[in-house]
């Protein structure tokens, strides 16, 4: 079974600021590790992936996410934020061996203070 | 390249009723997922269609069905509806090459009431 954990539901954050949104996963299989990003009245825009290789992974807009298996976790960051980065993100994990499915965390709402 | 695209884009049902949410999955893609997404939460796998045969199924109720068409476009079914029935539902569509990439659609605004 497959389970993601995104530790906070709400970042407040100011512009120009860094910010982390926290992931940790569990799986008992080889894992692949999403960030999706939704804003307001939208579906989700896959923002970054890590299947294999390089533990670090970065997308067009500056963020990236770092795979670390031995704490199970898969954070998001950026050095500094902007006004267009609020929106809720979500880290999801598979499909794996044997299962299609992603599986999401409960999301992170991401809110950029002016 | 249009990409995952579904329809309509709202929708509102009684309680009791049936419902049919429809999906067109990118071009080049042949797989087709179903989410729901309940306020405030993840989405929720509910099941992926592949070959117009369900492949896999979440933790679902029978009220869920789907069906895929040889045009790989897919439909969501839902009977019965209930008050916890709305949701955002969303689409997703992937290769067999690159199964673990998902495209997702707007989605659909179910409120039951």
């Amino acid at each position: 079974a497959q389970s993601v954990t995104q530790l906070d539901s709400q970042v407040p954050v100011f512009e120009e600021a860094p910010v982390e949104l926290r992931c940790n996963y569990s799986s008992s299989v080889s894992v692949y590790l999403f960030w999706y990003v939704q804003y307001p009245n939208q579906g989700l825009q896959l923002l970054l992936k890590y299947l294999s290789g390089s533990t670090l992974v970065e997308s067009i807009n500056g963020f990236e996410a770092e795979f670390n298996k031995s704490q199970t976790s898969f954070h998001l960051r950026k050095p500094s934020v902007h006004i267009s980065d609020t929106a809720e993100y979500f880290c999801a994990v598979g499909p794996g061996a044997g299962s299609y499915q992603l599986t999401f965390g409960k999301g992170t709402k991401l809110s950029v203070i002016p | 390249d249009a990409g995952v695209t579904q329809s309509p884009t709202h929708l509102i049902k009684t309680r009791g009723q049936q419902v049919t949410l429809r999906c067109s999955p990118k071009s080049g893609h042949d797989t087709v997922s179903w989410y729901q997404q309940a306020l405030g939460q993840g989405p929720q796998f509910i099941f992926q269609y592949y070959e117009e045969e369900e492949r896999q199924r979440g933790n679902f109720p029978d009220r869920f069905s789907g069906h895929q068409f040889p045009n790989y476009s897919s439909e969501l079914n839902v009977n019965a509806l209930l008050l916890g029935d709305s949701a955002l539902y969303l689409c997703a569509s992937s290769s067999r090459l690159e199964a673990y990439e998902q495209y997702f659609g707007p989605g659909t605004r179910l409120t039951v009431t």
